[in-house]
Parts: structure tokens; C-alpha cells; sequence
């Protein structure tokens, strides 16, 4: 049974930082493409970025809105991946889903989803 | 950046009747189009990809269509369980994209 388990969520000040971690059972981690989904409350889903398998470069592909500030990586040998969130804005306030697509989608068709973290972004 | 357009933002049905969401694309995603599923409180659950490929496990009363810019999911025979937000989404282009949403309510 494939599993994901995000952690790290929490409250934080504009402008500060938070890391959040998905690990991830269940699958042969390193063939996988991995994205992080965000939903505000309310909202509809937006994209963040998705990181590629090691064997596609490993590298990752980020949204607007967060380019520059957030940083996707992975690692292997803890079948796990992380979401290095700085310069946290207010409207980075959401809940943030760790997600793995269909076999060769890219990570487009988002088959498995974790049961997601919150972050809230509050003075 | 691709805009995806779901039509209309609320459908009203009653169960047993077939309801159609409509969901349109700013430019040709060809057929890379996702629809998934979403209850009050749940995760997003995925629904059909490649435009007209079931996921796994989703009844066949579901069925998806279009290719190019214009793409609708058929929801025949609704029951219950149905009654849900839709969200399509494209990812023919990074960055992919999601539409706004069509709540399916109980008419």
C-alpha cells in the first residue's frame, strides 16, 4: 500500500521559514516523480512544483508564485522529500499536499495524496 | 500559463440523473487532462486522467471526454456519493494548472 506522510506544518511570521517533510512507503521511491499541491481554505488547488526522479535529472520545477522562495529536494535513501519554505507571505497560508501522479504523467495526474499539513502564515 | 475554466461554478441534479461538467482549456493541453473528486473534509481523490482514463476503483457511471481545449466528465446514474467538488486540471504544459472547481450539489 503506498503511503504519504507530511510533517512540518505549522504556524509562522511573515517573512519566516518552514520546512515540511513527506515520507513516502509503499513504492521504489527513487523511479518517482514527487509534487507538492497546496488548497487555502476554501480554495481550489494550486500547484508548487514537483521534483523528478534521479534517473530524470533529479531536478525540480517550480509555480510562479513561489519561485525563488521555495526550494523542493529529495533523498533517496529515506524515500523521502522535502519543502523548504522561506519568505512566508500570508497567502502561503494553506494546507500543503505531498502527492505522487500516474506512471509517466510528470506528475500530472496526481494518483496518490497524502493527508496533507497545515501552515498558517500569521503575525 | 494555462487557464482552465470549469463550467458551470454549481450544478444542481438529483441522484439517478446524469450530470456533465464542462471544463475548457486557454490553449490545446492535447489529452493531458485530469479530473478529480472532492468531498467536504477529504483529500482530492483522482478520477480520470488522459482525459477518458478511469482511475483506479472509479465506477463506470464516470466517464470523461474532449481533447484540444474542450473536456467534459459524465457523471450517469448519480448517486450519492457523487455529490462532490470537481476540479480538472491540465498537465500538457508546466506549470500544470487546476480549474476553480464545479460543486455537484443534490438538486
Amino acid at each position: 500500500e503506498v503511503q504519504l506522510v507530511e510533517s512540518g506544518g505549522g504556524l509562522v511570521k511573515p517573512g519566516g521559514s518552514l520546512r515540511l517533510s513527506c515520507a513516502v512507503s509503499g513504492l521504489t521511491f527513487r523511479d518517482t516523480w514527487m509534487t507538492w499541491v497546496r488548497q487555502a481554505a476554501g480554495r481550489g488547488l494550486e500547484y508548487i512544483g514537483r521534483i523528478k526522479s534521479e534517473a530524470n535529472g533529479g531536478t525540480a520545477d517550480y509555480t510562479a508564485p513561489v519561485t525563488g522562495r521555495f526550494t523542493i529536494s529529495r533523498d533517496d535513501s529515506k524515500s523521502a522529500i522535502y519543502l523548504q519554505m522561506n519568505s512566508l507571505k500570508a497567502e502561503d497560508s494553506a494546507v500543503y499536499y505531498c502527492t505522487k501522479d500516474v506512471a509517466y504523467t510528470g506528475g500530472g495526474a496526481l494518483e496518490y495524496w497524502g493527508q496533507g499539513t497545515l501552515v498558517t502564515v500569521s503575525s | 500559463e494555462i487557464v482552465m475554466t470549469q463550467s458551470p461554478g454549481t450544478l444542481s441534479a438529483s441522484a439517478g440523473e446524469t450530470a456533465t461538467l464542462s471544463c475548457r482549456a486557454s490553449q490545446s493541453v492535447n489529452s493531458n487532462l485530469v479530473w478529480y473528486q472532492q468531498k467536504p473534509g477529504q483529500i482530492p481523490r483522482l478520477v480520470m486522467y488522459g482525459a477518458s482514463t478511469r482511475a483506479t476503483g472509479v465506477p463506470a457511471r464516470f466517464s470523461g471526454s474532449g481533447s484540444g481545449t474542450d473536456f467534459a466528465l459524465t457523471i450517469s446514474s448519480l448517486q450519492s456519493e457523487d455529490f462532490a467538488v470537481y476540479f480538472c486540471q491540465q498537465y500538457n504544459n508546466w506549470p500544470y494548472s487546476f480549474g476553480q472547481g464545479t460543486k455537484l450539489e443534490i438538486k
